[in-house]
């Protein structure tokens, strides 16, 4: 086990270009979590997957955000035409279906935008 | 809808005294709570949760929290904290299908000699 791991670590952009996040859950994970910190706040949900279907969206998520788990396994996050306000660190947690309630965190992609 | 009130930004102390962090949720279904701690420059890991059962939760580094439905709290308390536990320490709150956490905005605890 070798918890959830997300790459990049860091990201710098300018702003219009587009991004994409990449997240690795546990192995055998069937639940996975995409969440946004900005600084001094706690994590704002975005979205999560059940498999490979995604069941939920926040209203956070603009339409220039875009999210996939095409085989149930990785998930991507795409931010197209990159804001200033994007800037934020942006986390992956994964969830068993024997205990969903316990999400595991990754060490998060830290995005900012020039 | 959920939420999840720390009222706390900051709570400083001194090593091997007793600390309580607060929290507060508002939700209109059944309520499962829990608390996250992001040590620096590491990730969110759970430290503990409130399901069902016994309101007094405890974690294995000597944290504890209890669940108070009357007053919609759910305090993180220690009675003799270490330097190694300064860290942001989150509040959360699910819904029954675990579809997401809403999260506080975070206390952070400093710890000094």
């Amino acid at each position: 086990d070798t918890g959830v791991s997300q790459d990049p670590r860091h990201k710098i952009t300018k702003r219009g270009q587009n991004v994409t996040f990449r997240c690795d859950p546990i192995s055998e994970h069937n639940r996975l979590y995409w969440y946004r910190q900005t600084l001094g706040q706690g994590p704002e949900f975005l979205t999560y997957f059940q498999n490979e279907a995604q069941l939920e969206k926040s209203r956070l998520l603009s339409d220039r955000f875009s999210a996939e788990r095409p085989k149930g396994s990785f998930s991507t996050l795409e931010i197209q035409r990159t804001e200033q306000g994007d800037s934020a660190m942006y986390l992956c947690a994964s969830s068993s279906r024997l205990a969903q309630e316990t999400q595991y965190f990754g060490p998060g992609t830290r995005l900012l935008v020039l | 809808a959920q939420s999840v009130t720390q009222l706390d930004s900051q709570v400083p102390v001194f090593e091997e005294a007793p600390v309580e962090l607060r929290c507060n949720y508002s939700s209109s279904v059944s309520v499962y709570l829990f608390w996250y701690v992001q040590y620096p420059n590491q990730g969110l890991q759970l430290l503990l949760k409130y399901l069902s059962g016994s309101t007094l939760v405890e974690s294995i580094n000597g944290f504890e929290a209890e669940f108070n439905k009357s007053q919609t709290s759910f305090h993180l308390r220690k009675p003799s904290v270490h330097i190694s536990d300064t860290a942001e320490y989150f509040c959360a709150v699910s819904d029954e299908g675990f579809q997401k956490l809403v999260f506080g905005t975070g206390t952070r605890l400093l710890v000094s000699p």
